[in-house]
């Protein structure tokens, strides 16, 4: 059976802090994992990523693949509050069918 | 920002009731899909759509469940009889867009909160 695990499951820590979000995954015809943010409604994309080794960065957040390993992790760096939601790791395969992991709460406190 | 819109917001239906939860993709978009959220509990992919048919659908997705896109413009899910356990946020999606040159990405509509008692 195909699934996508989390780690860990919540996380809280201090503004400025740096969080490291884990997502690993067992899915046949693997060909993308998308990294999303879901705060009190519809989760908003934050990365896609196809190719191992190459990071994806937008501003404090990054994301690397490893397809080797079968994982992938979310970096924030200086965490602030407004970072506080559920961040959801997903794996698309071919047949455009989507397998979601339950997700990393992280709180960040100021 | 293209966006993808649902309707309505909060539906709230008796059990065995049919309910219709409608959903606007972003134009030229060519996937649509379906997904629930049970509060507390992880996003479950239901079904995905192409070239006006089913291209996959989950265990969850069983004879209860269809979906139509009736007018080039919406995209319908529909729950013939409902159960409590139906009681969900419904979320749906649209992804590639054929020629926009930016990364694909799969856009989330808002939500509709279904509350079957």
């Amino acid at each position: 059976e195909d699934k996508v695990v989390q780690s860990p499951l919540s996380l809280v820590v201090h503004e400025g802090d740096t969080v490291t979000l884990n997502c690993s995954y067992e899915v046949t015809n693997f060909r993308s994992l998308l990294w999303y943010k879901q705060e009190k409604k519809a989760p908003t994309f934050l990365f896609m990523l196809t190719s191992s080794g190459i990071e994806k960065k937008s501003g404090r957040l990054s994301s690397i693949l490893d397809k080797k390993e079968l994982s992938s992790i979310l970096n924030i760096t200086a965490t602030q509050t407004g970072d506080s939601a559920i961040y959801l790791c997903a794996v698309e395969a071919t047949g455009n069918q989507f397998y979601f992991g339950t997700g990393t709460s992280l709180t960040v406190i100021p | 920002e293209p966006e993808v819109t649902q309707t309505p917001s909060h539906q709230v239906t008796q059990m065995g009731q049919e309910v219709i939860l409608r959903c606007v993709p972003i134009s030229n978009h060519l996937y649509f899909y379906w997904y629930r959220q049970i509060l507390g509990q992880k996003v479950e992919f239901l079904v995905s759509f192409y070239n006006n048919e089913i291209s996959e659908k989950s265990e969850i997705f069983d004879d209860q469940f269809s979906v139509e896109r009736p007018d080039g413009s919406n995209f319908t899910l529909k729950i013939r009889s409902t159960k409590l356990e139906d009681s969900a946020m419904y979320f749906c999606a649209s992804y590639r867009h054929p020629t926009s040159g930016r990364p694909d990405t799969q856009y989330f509509g808002p939500g509709t909160r279904l509350t079957v008692l």
